[in-house]
Order: C-alpha cells, then sequence, then structure tokens
C-alpha cells in the first residue's frame, strides 16, 4: 500500500484566500484524523472521521475551518479565509479502527504558509 | 491546556551512547501511551507503547519507562545510532478513548 496521501506537500498563499489539503487514506481504514502541527503545541487533533462521518470536530479552531470526507478514499480539509498564524504543518493520519490503543499511520503533511 | 508536555526541545548525544528523552502528562486517566518518531519532511511513524499495567516495554534499543506515580514516561534508545536522529513525539490516550494526546515533540541528534 502506498500510506497515506496527502497533496499539496507545501501550500504558500496569501492572507484572505481558502486554502484546500486533501488526503488520501489507506484502504480499508475506517478512521481518519487530521492534525496540525505546531512549535508551541505540538500535534493537535483538530477532527476525526469514522466511516466517512466527523464524530469529534472540538479540535477545530475556527468557524474559518472546515473538513469533509466524501467518500472512504477522500477528505479534505479547507481554511476560509486563511490568516497567518494559520501557518503550520498539517497531517492526515489513518486506522484501521479506534481503540485506544490503535495505530494511526500519518501521512508525509502539507507544510502551509499564510503571508 | 497541554495534557502531554515534553519539556526539552531538543537533545544531543554521542553515536553509542544511550539517548533519554523525557515526558510527562497531567492527566491521571490516561491508560496509554506511544512514542512516535517523525523525520523531516515525513510523517510520524509509530516506534513504541506502553499499558499502563506496565512500568516497562522494551524493543530492540528502544525501552519505555512507564511511572504512574509521577506522570511521567521515558524513552531510552541504546546504543544510539545516527539513523535515530528525528523528533521524537510523546502521545497518551484514555481508556477507551477515541483520540491520541500529543507532546510538542523532542528533536534528537546523534553525532557520529
Amino acid at each position: 500500500d502506498a500510506g497515506v496521501i496527502q497533496s499539496p506537500r507545501h501550500e504558500v498563499t496569501e492572507m484572505g484566500q481558502e486554502v484546500t489539503l486533501r488526503c488520501k487514506p489507506i484502504s480499508g481504514h475506517d478512521y481518519l484524523f487530521w492534525y496540525r502541527q505546531t512549535m508551541m503545541r505540538g500535534l493537535e487533533l483538530l477532527i476525526y472521521f469514522n466511516n466517512n462521518v466527523p464524530i469529534d470536530d472540538s479540535g477545530m479552531p475556527e468557524d474559518r475551518f472546515s473538513a469533509k470526507m466524501p467518500n472512504a478514499s477522500f477528505s479534505t480539509l479547507k481554511i476560509q479565509p486563511s490568516e497567518p498564524r494559520d501557518s503550520a504543518v498539517y497531517f492526515c493520519a489513518s486506522s484501521l479502527r479506534v481503540g485506544y490503543t490503535d495505530t494511526q499511520y500519518f501521512g508525509p503533511g502539507t507544510r502551509l504558509t499564510v503571508l | 491546556d497541554q495534557q502531554v508536555k515534553q519539556n526539552s526541545p531538543s537533545l544531543s548525544v554521542q553515536e553509542g551512547r544511550i539517548s533519554i528523552l523525557n515526558c510527562d502528562y497531567t492527566n491521571s486517566m490516561f491508560d496509554y501511551f506511544l512514542w512516535y518518531k517523525k523525520y523531516p519532511a515525513e510523517g510520524p511513524t509509530f516506534l513504541i507503547s506502553i499499558s499502563s499495567i506496565k512500568d516497562k516495554n522494551e524493543d530492540g534499543r528502544f525501552t519505555v519507562f512507564l511511572n504512574k506515580s509521577a506522570k511521567h514516561l521515558s524513552l531510552h534508545i541504546v546504543p544510539s545510532q545516527p539513523g535515530d536522529s528525528a523528533v521524537y513525539f510523546c502521545a497518551a490516550s484514555l481508556y477507551g478513548g477515541n483520540q491520541f494526546y500529543f507532546g510538542t515533540g523532542t528533536s534528537l541528534t546523534v553525532i557520529p
């Protein structure tokens, strides 16, 4: 398997623009997670899905952030409008199931820079 | 509020010596702990884990120790190798919970 795929790998945009990050989970995995990595807070969980349904979005920082999973093989994280403080690395991860001991497999991340 | 803390942002160790990475947590309900390793331009990958019913788990050169009374865990790498140079994230989860709580990471550099 190719693992979790994310695109783009790098995104540079200007404040106020819309940004869409994409993720393809590992085939057969039922759970998908979106994380944001910053120096100050490490890896923060933004939202996760089970069978394409959002389960917990309490980590989404503001209404400017939204995530969708239209099918089992694709998810998007959208920021509209983007702000400089959104600059971070965004990771997508998937797991076969969610038990508190189950391994999550991460994609390579998207480095977002908002000018 | 950061429930999992890694207070050392970086650590340098000579090749062949022991690397000790530390992690503290505040939530006494955490039941399972993990370490992830991250190379530049890659996503984190699972390294080793430990359940709260144990105080030690070993996998080759990597050993994780858990001190529940102190709410502290550590990762020992012996002997350290240059390929171990990476960022290490500590994570914790609640029994029956659905998410991992990650620390801020420690960047390990193993000097040849």
